[in-house]
């Protein structure tokens, strides 16, 4: 089943502009990782953050998590062409053996 | 970075066969491999768990006689789909873990069963 809501289910934006975009979940993780998928491709791992952890960066990438609020935020910032894609927040719960639920996922285009 | 394979990419198949999706891991050993499906515009369902020399763990609703998953090896995990059928055309997608909670992705393989 789906755990994650994320929000917004679509969002388009120009070039140089910041993308962010959020996730809720319901359950107890020990992970909360983002993902990127181009059309029709697989997908390529963002960045993981614990939940000991409230705060990462990698290059253009923030994302934060508040496990009081069940939530999680991704931002792009100085957004480029090559990010528009899908992006997917997946959870790894709590004694599940390193499965992910998935969320719904957010369309970013991104126009030059 | 560490890199997921599958085969093949694409497959179209008529009603009534088999078709069987290979997973491989290729720079490092896979403990665990998952199985997921996506249907357009939707997001990944995963299908099944597997560990290497056991039996795959099916979510709930998935037929195992009907999605058999093998994983013989550290690096080779295999998805069957028997007795395809149109419904079953969908885009599938394995992960694979090591010693991290980090899951790496194949490309996908997108069957379409006429």
């Amino acid at each position: 089943s789906q755990q994650g809501e994320e929000d917004p289910q679509a969002l388009s934006i120009q070039e140089g502009e910041n993308a962010t975009m959020n996730c809720s979940y319901k359950t107890s993780i020990n992970n909360l990782q983002w993902y990127r998928q181009n059309s029709g491709r697989g997908l390529v791992h963002l960045i993981l953050i614990r939940s000991n952890e409230r705060e990462k960066h990698s290059g253009r990438l923030r994302v934060t998590l508040d496990t009081s609020k069940k939530s999680s935020s991704l931002l792009i910032t100085a957004s480029r062409a090559a990010d528009t894609a899908s992006y997917f927040c997946a959870t790894g719960e709590t004694d599940s053996w390193g499965k992910l639920q998935f969320g719904a996922g957010t369309q970013v285009v991104v126009t030059p | 970075g560490a890199v997921v394979s599958q085969h093949p990419s694409r497959v179209i198949c008529k009603s009534g066969t088999s078709v069987k999706i290979e997973c491989r891991s290729l720079d490092f050993q896979a403990t665990t491999m998952f199985w997921y499906r996506q249907f357009p515009k939707q997001s990944l369902m995963l299908m099944a768990t597997s560990n290497e020399g056991s039996k795959a763990t099916y979510e709930q609703g998935v037929e195992k006689d009907k999605f058999l998953i093998n994983h013989a090896s550290l690096t080779l995990s295999t998805l069957t789909v028997t007795s395809a059928h149109p419904e079953d055309s969908s885009f599938y997608i394995c992960s694979a873990s090591g010693i991290t909670d980090t899951q790496y992705f194949g490309p996908g393989t997108r069957l379409t069963v006429l």
